[in-house]
């Protein structure tokens, strides 16, 4: 079964709103959680690691006041992208690692959200 | 700085008969290389992942792989495609030191036809 939970799964709203993405671990504690970005038939590109009780890390180019990261606890981290703007308009997935002493296993993703902005 | 190349942006095999899906890789240390599959609007699915050890590894839904070091190959192979194997693929890879986010290939689509 899915090790994380992603949600929304779809979002549809006008442009200058603010949406809030919810990424879960399920039955692990994940100090470190990652956020990607999708653009139609490109790969993955990373924008942040999450961390739990510090500020996120953000990869260069993406704008940290646009893609506000909190990682509220052991198994939640959030994206929220302010005023939004329909070039935001992407599939954003989560991931998030199995706790260290375990770093041979594979990075568990969430099913992604596609974020449309009209 | 790690980086991975998928040189194929589409693959096309016939029904029953093998498949390959390229994957070649850059990174400082030893690798650790992953294969996942997507379907569309869904997150990424793991499929398999080389470590250490047998060169030739073994993952889910009769896909495999194998690591060549010389030539910095982990090409995903499957011996009888599926139509239900046509998705997006991506290789990725990342160092050993530690918790570090997956780079990944630009992805390769198969299709398989009946």
């Amino acid at each position: 079964g899915a090790v994380v939970s992603q949600h929304p799964s779809w979002v549809i709203c006008k442009s200058g709103t603010s949406v809030k993405i919810e990424c879960r671990s399920l039955d692990f504690q994940a100090t470190t959680m990652f956020w990607y970005r999708q653009f139609p038939k490109q790969s993955l590109m990373l924008m942040a690691t999450s961390n739990e009780g510090s500020k996120a890390t953000y990869e260069q180019g993406v704008e940290k006041d646009k893609f506000l990261i909190n990682h509220a606890s052991l198994t939640l981290s959030t994206l929220t992208v302010t005023s939004a703007h329909p070039e935001d308009s992407s599939f954003y997935i989560c991931s998030a690692p199995l706790p260290t002493g375990v770093k041979n296993q594979p990075q568990h993703f969430g099913d992604g959200t596609r974020l449309s902005i009209l | 700085a790690q980086s991975v190349a998928q040189p194929e942006d589409q693959v096309n095999v016939a029904e029953g008969n093998p498949l390959t899906v390229k994957c070649t890789y850059s990174v400082s240390g030893n690798p650790y290389l992953f294969w996942y599959v997507q379907y569309p609007n869904r997150g990424l699915q793991f499929l398999l992942k080389y470590i250490t050890g047998d060169n030739l590894v073994k993952g889910s839904y009769g896909f495999e792989a194998e690591f060549n070091k010389s030539q910095t190959s982990f090409h995903l192979k499957k011996p009888s495609a599926l139509v239900s194997d046509s998705a997006l693929y991506f290789c990725a890879v990342r160092d050993d030191s530690g918790n570090t986010p997956l780079v990944f290939g630009k992805g390769t689509r198969l299709s398989v036809i009946a």
